[in-house]
């Protein structure tokens, strides 16, 4: 059972313009949602993370909306350059207790000239 | 300050064989998570441990085994490797109490011939 369903799987943007991602979740337990970024032979790296308390977080370029009734959330790259291009996951878990992540699938991101 | 390391970052083991992967936490992180990252998926939870122990377990064969040492560092070990086992083996340490907001290492990628 995929707790976390990520997509698209892959996205090619031009330089400059948005970027796209979006997770939806089915455990009503899950009140953290980090994304993380993922470079060829790397270990994800924390992005930026939101709780179910606001609807939306910015960090630079990234921005993360969150719909709780829907049961959805999404990653925005504003602005998106080469350096971009990377894989994306979303996850999501409870603050409370030792409930490890669960991951979407992941996004392949190519940000072109 | 030094991330989360792990040593080796590359393996390459035969069939049946046994492998130990190691990882040390960021300083004054106190609980280390393990994950299995299969090319083109998402990390999957293999074992979260702090003060020595166990606190959870992801579904994984009793082949994969752990252990945490005094200085918070942790080992992982397979036994009897599978062709399957060939992944992306990621350690993630996090703060006691915000086990949620986890920092992972550049991995260990296992190869099993």
């Amino acid at each position: 059972q995929q707790q976390v369903k990520q997509s698209p799987q892959s996205l090619i943007v031009q330089k400059g313009g948005i970027s796209i991602i979006n997770c939806a979740y089915e455990n009503t337990a899950f009140d953290y949602f980090p994304w993380y970024q993922q470079f060829p032979g790397k270990g994800p790296a924390l992005l930026i993370a939101i709780r179910p308390d606001v609807s939306e977080k910015k960090e630079g370029r990234f921005t993360i909306s969150f719909n709780k009734s829907a049961k959805q959330f999404s990653l925005h790259i504003m602005d998106s350059q080469p350096g971009d291009s990377a894989t994306y996951f979303c996850a999501a878990t409870p603050r409370s207790g030792n409930t490890p992540l669960v991951f979407g699938k992941g996004t392949r991101l190519s940000v072109i000239a | 300050d030094a991330g989360v390391t792990q040593s080796p970052t590359h393996l390459i083991k035969t069939r049946g064989q046994h492998v130990t992967l190691r990882c040390s936490p960021i300083s004054g992180h106190k609980s280390v998570s393990w994950y299995q990252q299969v090319l083109g998926q998402g990390p999957q939870f293999i074992f979260q441990y702090y003060e020595k122990e166990e606190r959870g377990r992801g579904n994984f064969p009793d082949r994969f085994s752990a252990r945490q040492f005094p200085n918070y560092s942790s080992e992982l070990n397979v036994n009897a490797l599978l062709l399957g086992d060939s992944a992306l083996y990621l350690c993630a340490s996090s703060l006691i109490g915000k086990s949620y907001e986890q920092y992972f290492g550049p991995g260990t990628r296992l190869t099993v011939t």
